[in-house]
Parts: structure tokens; C-alpha cells; sequence
């Protein structure tokens, strides 16, 4: 059972485009919502991070929109760039009692043309 | 300050084999989680050790077995290589406790041939 379900699989937009990778869960006890870019040949890195008591988070050109009701959330990159193009995995965990566990959806192969 | 490190970076293995991949945690971190990602999918998580004791485990079979040392450096051993274990193995980690960021490492490239 796929709990963290990622959409879409791969997204293609221009430089300066404004690309949105959407998340959706199941498990209503999770409680931490990052998001990672990984390059091919390396491991993840974290880029933001998200709690259900916010409804959005910006760092930078990132920015996370939660929806806690739907249990719904995104990623939008403002501005985007070349050197944006990686893989994006959104994850969630229930850090509640000191769990640690992230589960992570199928990644968006996202292309940033020039 | 260094961040979580892992070794070897890639590695070739017969079935049957047995392999032993290494991690040591980002400076401060106590707690550290081993991911399975194949090619093309998401990290799925394999277990997670504090105190030197593992204290959750993903759906991976017994093969599949780890170690954490006083100083917080860990250990993935996995006995009896299948084709299947074929992935990239990631180390992760963190400090005990609610609210603690997630870091992981550049990873190990297994190949079982």
C-alpha cells in the first residue's frame, strides 16, 4: 500500500517557469512533510520541510502549500532554472514518539529547459 | 563539518555473496536509518537504530541486518545476495528527539551480478 502517493512522474517547463509537484497521503498521524531533490549519482538532499500546522512555508525560490483537510501537499519552484532539473521526492513521517521513519513517494523527474 | 559519509561508494557482488556497507552520521546525530532505492523509485526504509539498538524495521526480510556502534557509526549487512538487492543503499540521520531534520548520505551503489 502506497501511502505517499506523488504526481506528476516527470514535468518539462521553460527557465522561469513556475513548476508544481503535488503529494497526497493517507496516514493521518503523519506529521512532518519534506520535500528532496536528488542529481543522478547522489544521495537525496533536503530542500524544505513542512509541519500540518502551517498551511505554507517559503524558502528561497521553494515554497510548500499544505492542505491539511485534503491531506494534500506541494511543491511549487519559483523562477526556475537549469540547475533545477533532478528528481523531487516529497516524504512524510508521524515524528511523534521519536519515529524517524520517512516514507517517500515516487519521485517527479523534473526538466528545466533553458 | 562533515555529513553523514558511507561506504564503499560502489561495489560488485556474485549472488549468494554477503556484503557489508558503512555509515557514520552527521556530527551530533545518535540516530541512524539505512533506505533501499532502486532505479527510478523512492528510498524505501529498511531499519533504524538509536542506543545501538534497532528500533523500527520496513518490510525487508531477515537477510537483511544491521549494527550500530558506541560511537553511532552503523552497519547494512546483507547475506545470501539476490539480483533483486541491486539498489542504491542510503544512510540517514538525525538526533533523537521530535523535530529533528533528516540528512542523508551520498550512498552505496550495489551491483549483484
Amino acid at each position: 500500500q502506497q501511502q505517499v502517493k506523488q504526481s506528476p512522474q516527470s514535468l518539462i517547463v521553460q527557465k522561469g517557469g513556475i513548476p508544481i509537484i503535488n503529494c497526497a497521503y493517507e496516514n493521518t498521524a503523519f506529521d512532518y512533510f519534506p520535500w528532496y531533490q536528488q542529481f543522478p549519482g547522489k544521495g537525496p538532499a533536503l530542500l524544505i520541510a513542512i509541519r500540518p500546522d502551517v498551511s505554507e512555508k517559503k524558502e528561497g525560490r521553494f515554497t510548500i502549500s499544505f492542505n491539511k483537510s485534503a491531506k494534500q501537499f506541494s511543491l511549487h519552484i519559483m523562477d526556475s532554472q537549469p540547475g533545477d532539473s533532478a528528481t523531487y521526492f516529497c516524504a512524510a513521517s508521524q515524528q511523534g514518539g521519536s519515529n524517524y521513519k520517512l516514507t517517500f513517494g515516487k519521485g517527479t523527474l523534473l526538466t528545466v529547459n533553458p | 563539518d562533515a555529513g553523514v559519509t558511507q561506504s564503499p561508494t560502489h561495489l560488485i557482488k556474485t549472488r549468494g555473496q554477503q556484503v557489508t556497507l558503512r555509515c557514520s552520521p552527521k556530527s551530533g546525530h545518535d540516530t541512524v536509518s539505512w533506505y533501499q532505492q532502486a532505479l527510478g523509485q523512492g528510498p524505501q526504509f529498511i531499519f533504524q537504530y538509536y542506543e545501538e539498538e534497532e528500533r523500527q524495521r520496513g518490510n525487508f526480510p531477515d537477510r537483511f541486518s544491521g549494527h550500530q556502534f558506541p560511537n553511532y557509526s552503523s552497519e547494512l549487512n546483507v547475506n545470501a545476495l539476490l539480483l533483486g538487492d541491486s539498489a542504491l543503499y542510503l544512510c540517514a540521520s538525525t538526533g533523537w528527539g521530535i523535530g529533528n531534520t533528516i540528512y542523508f548520505g551520498e550512498g552505496s551503489w550495489l551491483t549483484v551480478v
